[in-house]
């Protein structure tokens, strides 16, 4: 079945330390955004990348850092400078123009400890 | 800059009852989608509008575009319990970016 999946499911964080959230697409889509969402809050885009090798700046991207090297794949860090990192991110995948909508991931709870 | 906004934020309801949420853009939009997340859930693709004046219906959910394609609906008859979760409406950042605008999203509450 074709789909996107994100790695892992729980994660925790010790304050300071970077942590690299998968994700991972079979669906032959172009473009891939990574997505945080606070408790009870909506979607805050974060990155967004619409081909390999190629990818911008969302609304809150400071703290965080990605990669697009495969089409497959577009893995975020979260960087020590992120000073509240604990959120639930969510990863999406379209067809470039966002035409059929977004397939999203089941998302990564990610908890500072 | 351009937004999305949602009305209302939540809706409590009596299972049975109907409930509708708004959707209002600061700029006309290409096409308007929803999502629908479950409590601990991701948001899953609901329905594409397209066209002015548009109106889609999934079952007991009717979809509405409006007629200047700035705002939009989603109305649902009879809620039931499957029905509980937040309902987000988006459209396309100007610019050909293929960025979607989410509005913060509508949560539903049924009680049985």
């Amino acid at each position: 079945d074709g789909g996107i999946t994100q790695s892992p499911k729980y994660l925790f964080r010790k304050e300071g330390q970077n942590v690299t959230l998968s994700c991972e697409q079979n669906l032959n889509h172009d473009a891939m955004y990574w997505y945080r969402q606070d408790p009870g809050q909506g979607l805050r885009l974060i990155y967004y990348s619409q081909i390999v090798n190629d990818f911008q700046k969302g609304d809150i991207a400071e703290g965080y850092s990605v990669s697009r090297e495969k089409k497959e794949s577009f893995p975020l860090t979260v960087t020590s400078a992120q000073k509240n990192p604990t959120a639930f991110y969510l990863c999406a995948s379209s067809m470039v123009g966002s035409l059929g909508g977004y397939t999203f991931g089941s998302g990564t709870r990610l908890t500072v400890v | 800059g351009q937004q999305v906004m949602q009305i209302p934020q939540y809706q409590h309801v009596q299972e049975g009852e109907d409930f509708t949420t708004y959707c209002n853009s600061s700029t006309t939009l290409s096409n308007i989608q929803w999502y629908k997340q479950r409590p601990g859930g991701h948001p899953v693709f609901l329905i594409q509008l397209v066209k002015s004046g548009e109106v889609k219906k999934q079952k007991r959910l009717t979809f509405q575009f409006g007629e200047a394609k700035k705002n939009s609906s989603l109305h649902i008859t009879a809620t039931q319990t499957t029905d509980v979760g937040t309902y987000f409406c988006a459209g396309p950042s100007s610019g050909n970016t293929g960025k979607l605008i989410f509005g913060q999203g509508t949560t539903l509450q049924v009680k049985p």
